[in-house]
């Protein structure tokens, strides 16, 4: 078990790049989420992944943002045409909802910082 | 809606002193409920879970936490706190009702431990 992996640890763009994170979460887990948290807050809930299908998204994922899973594996989130708000830490989390008593294992997250 | 209120967002203790973290939660059904704790810059490690039974549980690290139905509070504790444990500790409940909906969290607690 090597635990969920995110990529990159720290990003640093200008305002109005498009930016991409990975996140490759335990090997057999089927449930991938990510989450956003910003400064002096909780993370809160962006989207989730049940194999490759996006299942739910929230209001906080707004046009710029997209998620993907293309072969039901790893994860990416794109934002493109970024702005001072995105400025947060991205959070990935993986599960296998076979078993219900499992809880969701997060990653270190990408701490993305907008200038 | 769901939704988590965490009282204090930062407490003093000293070394060696006993700690109890406040959580409430807002949920209409039996709720599924878990602690977090991140160090800075650190993604999320799981102290404890409570999904059913006893209402007491245990987890890592020497922590506690007890649900009571009641008072909708799920508080952590620890008897004696150790400078390891100075980070920030996030309440949680899951979303539907179970461990496979996605995760709602409190704003934390910041711990700082006195020597």
């Amino acid at each position: 078990d090597t635990g969920v992996s995110q990529d990159p640890r720290h990003k640093i763009t200008k305002r109005g790049q498009n930016v991409t994170f990975r996140c490759d979460p335990i090997s057999e887990h089927n449930r991938l989420y990510w989450y956003r948290q910003t400064l002096g807050q909780g993370p809160e809930f962006l989207t989730y992944f049940q194999n490759e299908a996006q299942l739910e998204k929230s209001r906080l994922l707004s046009d710029r943002f997209s998620a993907e899973r293309p072969k039901g594996s790893f994860s990416t989130l794109e934002i493109q045409r970024t702005e001072q708000g995105d400025s947060a830490m991205y959070l990935c989390a993986s599960r296998d909802s076979y078993d219900s008593n499992q809880p969701q294992h997060f990653g270190d997250g990408t701490r993305l910082s907008i200038l | 809606a769901q939704s988590v209120t965490q009282p204090d967002i930062h407490i003093t203790v000293s070394e060696g002193a006993s700690l109890e973290l406040r959580c409430n939660y807002s949920y209409g059904a039996t709720p599924y409920l878990f602690w977090y704790v991140q160090s800075p810059g650190q993604g999320l490690q799981l102290l404890l879970k409570y999904f059913s039974g006893d209402t007491l549980v245990q987890g890592i690290k020497g922590f506690e936490a007890e649900f009571k139905r009641s008072q909708s509070s799920f508080n952590l504790r620890k008897p004696s706190v150790h400078w390891s444990d100075a980070a920030e500790y996030f309440c949680a409940v899951s979303n539907y009702g179970g461990s496979q909906g996605n995760l709602i969290f409190g704003k934390g607690t910041k711990l700082s431990v006195k020597p």
